[in-house]
């Protein structure tokens, strides 16, 4: 298995440029995250699914776009990138929720630079 | 939203010492993770935990869901271990989207 999967792994951006983060996962886990991971701050959570046609807003979605059209994908789309986006994203999954099926699993990271 | 606080943000030790984090938290959960970060960036799940203790080789998780807190001990540290250890927690009962608290920084010098 490969696990969770990002690409790219780092990106250069200008300010208003839009760009998609790519996200997969080949365990069948039915709850996918993005989360974004700022100095000085705990990971946070930009948007998740709970399967395939379900997503909902985290902590901090504003500027973010997500589909979850199939299980194993969940690509993070920047509509109009600005300096504040700045940041090492991070995409995980876990089998589901409760205690029992909450193990995250996370992806490399993709660190990205809104010039 | 829970609020989660870890300590001490920074820790450094000689290879060999016991080592502590702590992590406490303010709205009682159904189970808490303890995460890992190396200094390459990857992150891995250490421990997930509702009650008592967990041990994974050298590592052993605590939980004391009356006290809301919970503690990562690290036996015959090595410098390997050197890493960010990060505490997360969900909101409330029921609810699985996780909180994070800032991470612990621990050095282990050889």
């Amino acid at each position: 298995n490969a696990g969770v999967t990002q690409t790219p792994k780092f990106q250069v951006l200008k300010t208003g440029q839009s760009m998609t983060l790519q996200c997969a996962q080949d365990m069948n886990h039915e709850y996918m995250s993005w989360y974004r991971q700022d100095p000085g701050m705990g990971l946070r959570l930009i948007h998740y699914s709970v399967g395939a046609g379900i997503t909902d807003q985290g902590e901090v979605p504003n500027g973010y776009n997500v589909s979850r059209s199939t299980t194993e994908d969940f690509p993070l789309r920047l509509l109009s990138a600005a300096p504040s986006q700045t940041s090492v994203y991070f995409c995980a999954s876990s089998r589901g929720t409760g205690p029992r099926y909450n193990e995250q699993f996370f992806g490399p990271g993709t660190r990205l630079t809104v010039l | 939203k829970n609020e989660v606080e870890q300590s001490p943000q920074n820790l450094t030790a000689q290879e060999g010492e016991f080592i502590t984090i702590n992590c406490s938290y303010s709205v009682g959960i159904s189970a808490l993770h303890w995460l890992q970060q190396h200094p390459g960036g990857g992150i891995v799940s250490l421990f997930m935990l509702s009650s008592g203790k967990k041990k994974h080789g050298r590592l052993i998780a605590t939980i004391n869901i009356q006290e809301k807190h919970s503690s990562l001990h690290i036996t015959a540290s090595h410098p390997r271990d050197s890493a960010v250890y990060i505490c997360a927690v969900p909101p409330n009962f029921g609810n699985e989207k996780l909180t994070f608290g800032t991470g612990t920084r621990l050095t282990i010098i050889p």
